[in-house]
């Protein structure tokens, strides 16, 4: 029973800018946005998390709505090992995870 | 960031046999930990949550007695598939989390029962 909607999938061209869009209407105000992604047979990868404001750190930046009702999350740089499964959680407690977006990095 | 291993990374058994995986966190000491399993082409799904030195808290629709969880130090937990049979076969993650509320994911064991 995930909080978060997401695309199913996109393609980005490489060393382009992807923009990964999340929808949590009903977002709590104590709820953080989450962001992982999981690489072919492999653990998730922490990315990045933000409350309200807009975050950025060296891997990617998230931009949170004023009403924090839809997030995106951007990669400024696209490479091809940036193809995985990306997951927007909306968490005040336990990690549960949506379907993700499964992004695609093509030359 | 923190690290969390998995032991074995993968591990293929006989149907009827058991199966134990290890969770621990490397550098730091985990309030508690959580078993994730995960089909092919599918997403996480959260199976259950442990603390340390008390029982694990089980989602709806995970047997307790056929997946035993033990938790019973602050950088160790282990996940046993009893009796396992071939619909067991899975990817099996888990995750751990430190007193700053951050939660950090382990690679994961593949399962394979014949």
């Amino acid at each position: 029973d995930a909080k978060t909607t997401q695309p199913p999938s996109m393609d980005c061209a490489e060393g382009r800018a992807a923009n990964l869009p999340c929808n949590h209407s009903t977002i709590s105000g104590n709820e953080y946005v989450y962001w992982y992604r999981q690489i072919h047979s492999q653990g998730p990868q922490y990315i990045i998390h933000g409350l309200k404001n807009n975050e950025t750190n060296e891997m990617a930046s998230l931009i949170i709505t004023e009403d924090r009702k839809s997030s995106t999350l951007i990669l400024p740089h696209a490479t091809l090992r940036d193809t995985a499964v990306y997951y927007c959680i909306v968490r005040v407690g336990d990690m549960r995870f949506g379907a993700g977006t499964r992004l695609t990095v093509k030359p | 960031g923190a690290v969390v291993s998995q032991h074995p990374s993968w591990v293929i058994c006989k149907s009827g046999t058991s199966v134990k995986i290890e969770c621990r966190s490397l550098d730091f000491q985990a309030t508690t930990m959580f078993w994730y399993r995960q089909f092919p082409k599918q997403s996480l799904m959260l199976m259950a949550t442990s603390n340390e030195g008390s029982k694990a808290t089980y989602e709806q629709g995970v047997e307790k007695d056929k997946f035993l969880i033990n938790h019973a130090s602050l950088t160790l937990s282990t996940l046993t598939v009893t009796s396992a049979h071939p619909e067991d076969s899975s990817f099996y993650i888990c995750s751990a989390k430190n007193r700053m509320d951050e939660q950090f994911f382990g690679p994961g064991t593949r399962l394979t029962v014949l």
